[in-house]
């Protein structure tokens, strides 16, 4: 069973540029959240995609915007990038055949804006 | 407004002893409660989780108690090892309905030392 990967592991980025962040989902899994954790911080929802649609989203702008693909894996766009979104971006995967809302995270992407 | 606090950013505790981690929260509605561990350069992964209808879930050295009146749970790791050393997330799943998936602390970056 492959577990939540995501690509790349590090990137550099200068304000006012656009980012993709990449994340494959665990094998089974249909659904897919992110969430950014700044330093010193906790994981902050940012929103989740089920079978290609966004099934919720946290307190972010509109900036922030993702995509489910059919194989349920899922990308993270940022545009006009700030300094305040230097963080660890994480991807977790988790089914809708849970109990509960038990998520499986990847290691995240550490994003670092200049 | 944070709904879920860890207010002890780190613990230190001697090999074999007990750890004790606290969480508080203030939303009375949650009504799911997990803890995840994570290490340097990689994802949380989910440890051990509670519902609000017990107040006590046990999985071999790891304990989670819930005190619903007080809005507080605690993870209590015994005997503590060096491998327990990791950062711990407190996190809570909202009413149903609602838009944000989990809720996280801010955690609390546990040593346990030889």
């Amino acid at each position: 069973e492959t577990g939540v990967t995501q690509s790349p592991t590090h990137l550099i980025k200068t304000r006012g540029q656009q980012v993709t962040l990449r994340c494959s989902s665990q094998s089974g899994h249909n659904t897919v959240s992110w969430y950014q954790q700044a330093l010193g911080q906790g994981p902050q929802f940012i929103f989740q995609y089920y079978r290609e649609e966004e099934n919720g989203r946290g307190n972010f702008p509109p900036r922030f915007s993702g995509l489910q693909f059919p194989n349920y894996s899922s990308e993270l766009n940022v545009n006009a990038l700030e300094l305040d979104d230097s963080a660890l971006y994480l991807c977790a995967s988790s089914s809708d055949l849970a109990v509960y809302n038990e998520q499986f995270f990847g290691p995240g992407t550490r994003l670092t804006v200049l | 407004d944070q709904q879920v606090k860890q207010n002890s950013p780190s613990l230190s505790v001697q090999e074999g002893r007990i750890s004790i981690l606290n969480c508080d929260y203030t939303n009375s509605m949650f009504d799911y409660f997990l803890w995840y561990k994570k290490y340097p350069a990689e994802g949380p992964t989910f440890l051990i989780s509670i519902s609000s209808i017990k107040d006590k879930n046990e999985d071999g050295r790891f304990t989670v108690f819930l005190n619903k009146s007080a809005k507080h749970l605690s993870l209590h790791i015994v005997p503590s090892q060096p491998g327990d050393s990791a950062v711990y997330f407190c996190a809570a799943i909202p009413p149903q309905g609602g838009s944000e998936k989990l809720v996280f602390g801010k955690g609390t970056k546990l040593t346990v030392n030889p």
